[in-house]
């Protein structure tokens, strides 16, 4: 059993359609974070939210931080085929010392058709 | 600019060979972890090391082991491959922040 659980799993839309992956577990973070990842490279921060209600945002990328701190969503406005990508969500429990140990999603992986 | 670099970009290996992968960082970071990528699965976690000649075993420790022995070098052991060890293996090195830093990644097969 995932302990955040990403959907969807694929997402194949249109340039200039939104779009919303989701992230969600039962655990209780003190932070999560976002990750874009292209082929044949590793994965590289996109945001971090760390505040329950939080909601950022990074150009057309809105990032929020569910206010029990147990989901978060990304939506993007107006998807362009350079946004193609492998996107995945990462959560910290604790606060405590834990190493920065984070727990990652299964990934979303989004096609942007021209 | 971080820079974590990792030995090969892909290996191919036999069953029951020993395979070392190794991952360098250039910025001094104290903590380094070994992650294994699947389709489906996301990221999981093998070890991570939090200082020199120390090591913690994350979720996937089994047929894995780690070696520090100098900070910015991170290597994951392999004592002998099986196929289902066959994956995108990652490495990352993170700062006092939460931010990891990732390298470009081995791909392994084991035949």
């Amino acid at each position: 059993t995932q302990l955040l659980e990403q959907s969807p799993q694929f997402l194949s839309i249109q340039e200039g359609e939104n779009l919303t992956v989701y992230c969600n577990s039962s655990s209780v973070f003190s932070s999560l974070q976002w990750y874009r990842q292209e082929p044949g490279e590793g994965p590289v921060l996109l945001v971090t939210v760390v505040t329950g209600g939080e909601v950022k945002k990074l150009k057309r990328l809105t990032f929020q931080f569910g206010d029990a701190r147990k989901d978060s969503s990304l939506h993007i406005t107006a998807a362009q085929p350079g946004d193609t990508g492998l996107y995945l969500c990462a959560g910290r429990l604790g606060w405590g010392t834990s190493y920065g140990k984070l727990t990652f999603g299964q990934g979303t992986i989004l096609t942007v058709h021209p | 600019d971080v820079k974590v670099t990792q030995s090969s970009r892909y290996l191919v290996k036999r069953t029951g060979e020993k395979v070392f992968l190794e991952c360098v960082q250039d910025m001094d970071h104290e903590n380094m972890f070994w992650y294994r990528q699947d389709p489906g699965l996301g990221l999981r976690l093998i070890y991570f090391s939090y200082d020199v000649k120390m090591k913690e075993k994350g979720d996937i420790p089994e047929g894995y082991s780690v070696s520090r022995e100098k900070k910015e070098r991170f290597s994951l052991i392999l004592e002998s491959a099986s196929t289902n060890q066959t994956s995108m293996y990652l490495c990352a090195t993170k700062p006092w922040t939460d931010t990891q830093y990732f390298g470009p990644g081995t791909r392994l097969t084991v035949l």
